[in-house]
């Protein structure tokens, strides 16, 4: 079974400048969050899908962050424009829906955004 | 709203010797529990999680967990580690009332094992 892709691995932009991570989840999973985690910190949910509905951006800095589920599948996350605290890994996991859930969340090997 | 302490940033442990990471939370409904570990540029994988039943968790890779309800604890042990468990581990969170799962993970402790 082919795990949570995630694309690009590695981007370097300068400040102000707008930059797009790609998230392509486990097959048949319900669930995809998009999660922020700077260095030394722990993972920091931005936003959590359920399909292709978002079930919360409480942490998402709107002004600045969109992101968009198409279809209940993919999922793209956007910055524009990026500001130096946006460097950070922006990890991709997915899960099956809560009543068919163990609680296990996949998560991908992540993008990491330089903001010079 | 809930949250996870982990007091240790770093541990060093000689190899073969046994660890303790701990991991506290804070929660006002009952919750599920994780530990996650995490290797030098990858994602987080599921270590061992406890959702109900026995509070002796037992992991892979060796790992066991402990989870105390008084105490608001789950701590991650293994009598014996490896050069290959040098990595970040994170505990984790999720209340069983909200309709879909909401993790909240600790700050990471980074396991560093010397030879």
């Amino acid at each position: 079974e082919a795990g949570v892709a995630q694309s690009p691995r590695y981007k370097i932009i300068e400040k102000r400048q707008s930059v797009a991570f790609w998230c392509n989840p486990i097959s048949g999973h319900a669930t995809l969050y998009w999660y922020q985690q700077i260095l030394g910190q722990g993972p920091k949910l931005l936003i959590q899908f359920q399909n292709n509905g978002v079930v919360d951006d409480s942490q998402l800095p709107k002004d600045r962050f969109s992101a968009e589920r198409l279809k209940g599948v993919d999922s793209t996350l956007k910055i524009q424009p990026a500001k130096l605290e946006d460097s950070a890994v922006y990890l991709c996991a997915s899960s099956l829906e809560r009543n068919a859930n163990t609680g296990e969340l996949f998560f991908g090997e992540g993008s990491r955004l330089t903001v010079l | 709203a809930q949250s996870v302490t982990q007091l240790d940033s770093q541990v060093p442990v000689f190899e073969e010797a046994p660890v303790e990471l701990r991991c506290n939370y804070s929660s006002s409904v009952s919750v599920y529990l994780f530990w996650y570990v995490q290797y030098p540029n990858q994602g987080l994988q599921l270590l061992l999680k406890y959702l109900s039943g026995s509070t002796l968790v037992k992991g892979i890779n060796g790992f066991e967990a402990e989870f105390n309800k008084s105490q608001t604890s789950f701590h991650l042990r293994k009598p014996s580690v490896h050069i290959s468990d040098t990595a970040e581990y994170f505990c984790a969170v999720t209340p069983l009332t909200s309709g879909t799962y909401k993790y909240i993970f600790g700050t990471g402790t980074r396991l560093k094992v010397l030879a």
